[in-house]
């Protein structure tokens, strides 16, 4: 199964921290996305980055991309108690289908 | 990106009965939409992809009879659990193919419970 392992499954911080989460993944990748998904409802895209791409940025979230160990991570600088929520990692073997393999996911819990 | 929109967002069924879920791509023909399914504190897993104008490619193990999709037009599929038992109660969530085929927009979900 191509299906990513994400690391850690759950994550407590304080309101201004850095919450890091990881994805592993199993075969080559034409893309990683990364998505959020507030508890009960659908996923949001947050940032897509290509299998060509070492890193890439969008606000307060940055992605790397290591193809060689087939791993990703996002950051999240200076957390707010709105971005708690889940995140998931979605990888795209390409072709024509485009269909997104999701991993594990990681709980992000943001405290006051 | 584009607005996806699911009805209902939620519905309980008795066990036998079928259930229908609509999936809209509000502001953008999607010629593709994907259906996955979400069991509490999982992942999302793809179920098939919804091509219009055409019939849906299934993933292994999920059921073609049990889970008819249909894509009738370039803004609604619709899902219909035939037969429902209390083991599809589960999240169900579609996405339309956009951003030049690489970025996937989410409806919101449907809950179905089956009792």
């Amino acid at each position: 199964s191509q299906q990513g392992e994400e690391d850690p499954q759950a994550l407590s911080i304080q309101e201004g921290e850095n919450a890091t989460m990881n994805c592993s993944y199993k075969t080559s990748i034409n893309n990683l996305q990364w998505y959020r998904q507030n508890s009960g409802r659908g996923l949001v895209h947050l940032i897509l980055i290509r299998s060509n791409e070492r890193e890439k940025h969008s606000g307060r979230l940055r992605v790397t991309l290591d193809t060689s160990k087939k791993s990703s991570s996002l950051l999240i600088t200076a957390s707010r108690a709105a971005d708690t929520a889940s995140y998931f990692c979605a990888t795209d073997v390409g072709g024509t289908a485009s269909k997104l393999t999701f991993g594990t996911g990681t709980r992000l819990q943001v405290t006051l | 990106g584009a607005v996806v929109s699911q009805h209902p967002s939620w519905v309980i069924c008795k066990s036998g009965t079928s259930v229908k879920i609509e999936c809209r791509s509000l502001d953008f023909q999607a010629t593709t939409m994907f259906w996955y399914r979400q069991f509490p504190k999982q992942s999302l897993m793809l179920m098939a992809t919804s091509n219009e104008g055409s019939k849906a490619t299934y993933e292994q193990g999920v059921e073609k009879d049990k889970f008819l999709i249909n894509h009738a037009s370039l803004t609604l599929s619709t899902l219909t659990v035939t037969s429902a038992h209390p083991e599809d109660s589960s999240f169900y969530i579609c996405s339309v193919l956009a951003g030049g085929g690489y970025e996937q927009y989410f409806g919101p979900g449907t809950r179905l419970t089956v009792t």
